[in-house]
């Protein structure tokens, strides 16, 4: 059965510093991985998504990720940490391999960005 | 398009009593979803549906119902509400693969219920 952990409930950085948020995927077969964000009181909003295309995955507000299948990893990252950037991200991935299953997903990591 | 909307925006129940969450969409997605998010706890998939008709259970089905009549409509039913009930719930669609490649889920804003 497939599942995410992220590791770290909650990350803090300052202003103009990397981000780094972790998440490893468990998979028996090839895994459609996403990343997705969610600012106060909002929905969730899909940043970039795995598809077993090309193994670095860029996707909105400078975010981008690396699919790394002897890690089982798939880590989002941002060079330089933005104020707005502060919002509660979430790694999932699709069940029951393929890509028509339901997403699970991973318990989130809340980015706190210091000034 | 307004894409996924939800109403109402807040609610608190009694224990007991019982509600229906409304979703809708106008993106003419084959797919709709309900999710829970408890603080710390992710979401969690309480029903789904892969069209007009047709509806299927997530991990935490126990104490709702659903319904999906046309594809654009899909309501959360809470028949008797209990505490273990307040969260914070969202609805999802998504496309059919073959639809431009756009398979992703879409999310509403939420609807935040307290059962006291």
């Amino acid at each position: 059965a497939q599942s995410v952990t992220q590791l770290g409930s909650h990350v803090s950085v300052s202003e103009g510093a990397l981000v780094l948020l972790r998440c490893n995927y468990s998979s028996s077969v090839p895994p459609y991985l996403f990343w997705y964000v969610q600012y106060p009181n909002q929905g969730l909003q899909l940043l970039l998504k795995y598809t077993s295309a090309a193994t670095l995955v860029k996707g909105i507000n400078g975010f981008e990720a690396e699919f790394k299948k002897s890690e089982t990893s798939f880590h989002l990252t941002k060079p330089s940490a933005h104020m707005s950037d502060a919002a509660e991200y979430f790694c999932a991935v699709r069940g029951g391999g393929g890509s028509q299953g339901n997403l699970i997903f991973g318990k989130g990591t809340k980015l706190s960005v210091k000034p | 398009n307004a894409g996924v909307t939800q109403t109402p925006k807040f609610r608190i129940l009694k224990i007991g009593q019982s509600m229906t969450l409304q979703c809708a969409q106008d993106m003419n997605h084959n797919y709709m979803y309900w999710y829970r998010q408890d603080p710390g706890m992710g979401l969690k998939l309480i029903y789904y549906s892969v069209g007009a008709g047709i509806t299927d259970k997530g991990e935490v089905p126990n104490g709702y119902n659903v319904s999906r009549s046309t594809t654009e409509d899909f309501p959360l039913r809470l028949e008797l509400a209990a505490p273990s009930q307040t969260s914070v719930y969202f609805c999802a669609s998504r496309p059919l693969r073959d639809s431009g490649g756009e398979e992703w889920e879409f999310f509403g804003p939420g609807t935040r219920l307290t059962v006291l």
